[in-house]
């Protein structure tokens, strides 16, 4: 199956602050990649996308950043809320799916302290 | 953007009895649906790619005759969870997916505990 089964990381910052979520993808030729963010006991909610032909996109408060040499997507947040407070991943696309499959990265815990 | 309702939002089931979750597409079409299972504090694992009018295709080690698939309608998947025993006591989530749109849209999640 997909996904990794290890233990989510956690990154603690304090309101206002930025934050940087890192994630590593598996495959070279993966054309386009997701970050969610969880809540606890919900599903994920779609935060911003990127394609392989870019190495930046930004919206509003987020920005994602794509360093395909080695394989490295980031999730910039901008002055950190408490709200910002959950489970975010990273979700690549490997080339041979055309249903829409993806392939989820660890995750990381994002701990907003007031 | 498309809607997807997934039902019910938890379930508490006795050993041995099935349980069965729902995944709708409220607006949309959807001829693909994907079930994942999720595990505290653990990411999401594809368990089946459920496709309308055909038979699921579920990744490896997914026991199929025990997480029944069925996606009779274009609106709506059901998974089935057969003679549920407690380590299938997990977090359950439904994503669709539009080829025309490439954001991935995904249900609210069932919380499911066997006792």
């Amino acid at each position: 199956g997909e996904s990794v089964g290890l233990h989510l990381p956690t990154l603690s910052v304090q309101e206002g602050d930025n934050s940087i979520i890192n994630c590593a993808y598996s495959n070279s030729a993966s054309d386009y990649f997701i970050w969610y963010k969880q809540e606890s006991g919900k599903g994920p909610q779609f935060i911003i996308d990127i394609r392989s032909n870019m190495d930046k996109r930004q919206g509003q408060r987020v920005t994602v950043l794509l360093n395909k040499t080695v394989k490295h997507l980031s999730l910039q947040i901008a002055a950190t809320q408490p709200g910002d407070s959950a489970v975010y991943f990273c979700a690549e696309r490997p080339p041979s799916s055309n249903t829409g499959k993806l392939i989820f990265g660890q995750g990381t815990t994002l701990q907003v302290k007031p | 953007g498309a809607v997807v309702s997934q039902h019910p939002s938890w379930v508490i089931c006795k050993s041995g009895t099935s349980v069965k979750i729902e995944c709708r597409s409220l607006d949309f079409q959807a001829t693909t649906m994907f079930w994942y299972r999720q595990f505290p504090k653990q990411s999401l694992m594809l368990m089946a790619t459920s496709n309308e009018g055909s038979k699921a295709t579920y990744e490896q080690g997914v026991e199929k005759d025990k997480f029944l698939i069925n996606h009779a309608s274009l609106t709506l998947s059901t998974l089935t969870v057969t003679s549920a025993h407690p380590e299938d006591s997990s977090f359950y989530i439904c994503r669709i997916y539009r080829s025309s749109n490439t954001e991935a849209f995904f249900g609210q999640g069932t919380r499911l505990t066997v006792v």
